[in-house]
């Protein structure tokens, strides 16, 4: 299993302002995700955290807005850049945990952003 | 493009029923991945089955089962004699890339548990 800790684990913040957050997992890992859950609505997978090499980005995401680090295979951090009240935001950090047996995915507490 | 569709937005059952929770998928891809994902109310996500489209096989962990048919694009959940931690919303997604990479997410069944 993986134990992963996220921080801060809320946090509110004014417009125009950047706000990082960090994900630590108790064992290395090779794949590392980043999750956005706007309020009451469904997940929408951000990017994978590629550790020695730039992250990967779905759709509609950049690394601009969104820049992300991976400096080992235990920690990552991402940075919400220029927040808008539309980032409010749960954002989760996930790790594929895969050895023997079936691969899992386990999940971070989650940061719970609010932006006014 | 894929679409992952969860027609269920709220269910509600008595203690001991079982209940199934529906799941149908498009996707132009003939390799691509299954998921559900429990989220209680307390927030924290939990992931409960990955499946790839070469494994029509039914799963059984315990009072939970995944009913896989490519022939009508549904990955169906069912819980059996559901409990009230059982109380969650259900999130089914689709990966066309393989792995958890380009996913896309149903908007999720809540699911009530009545005592």
């Amino acid at each position: 299993s993986a134990v992963i800790s996220q921080k801060p684990s809320r946090d509110i913040c004014q417009r125009g302002t950047s706000l990082t957050i960090q994900c630590q997992v108790d064992s290395q890992v090779t794949m590392m995700f980043w999750y956005r859950q706007q309020p009451g609505q469904s997940l929408t997978l951000i990017a994978t955290a590629n550790q020695g090499s730039e992250a990967t980005y779905e759709s509609g995401f950049v690394i601009d807005k969104f820049p992300i680090s991976r400096p080992n295979l235990t920690f990552s951090t991402l940075t919400v850049s220029n927040m808008s009240p539309e980032d409010s935001s749960i954002y989760l950090c996930s790790v594929e945990s895969a050895g023997v047996g079936p691969d899992t995915q386990y999940f971070g507490p989650g940061t719970r952003l609010t932006v006014l | 493009a894929q679409k992952v569709t969860q027609a269920q937005t709220e269910i509600s059952v008595v203690e001991k029923e079982d209940v199934t929770l529906d799941c149908v998928y498009e996707t132009r891809d003939t390799t691509y991945y299954l998921f559900w994902y429990k989220q209680p109310p307390s927030g924290e996500l939990v992931f409960l089955i990955r499946r790839n489209s070469f494994d029509e096989q039914n799963e059984i962990s315990g009072r939970y089962s995944w009913n896989f048919q490519k022939s009508t694009s549904s990955f169906n959940f069912t819980i059996t004699a559901s409990q009230v931690v059982d109380s969650a919303v259900y999130f089914c997604a689709l990966s066309e890339a393989g792995g958890y990479q380009k996913v896309t997410f149903g908007i999720g069944t809540k699911l009530q548990v009545i005592p």
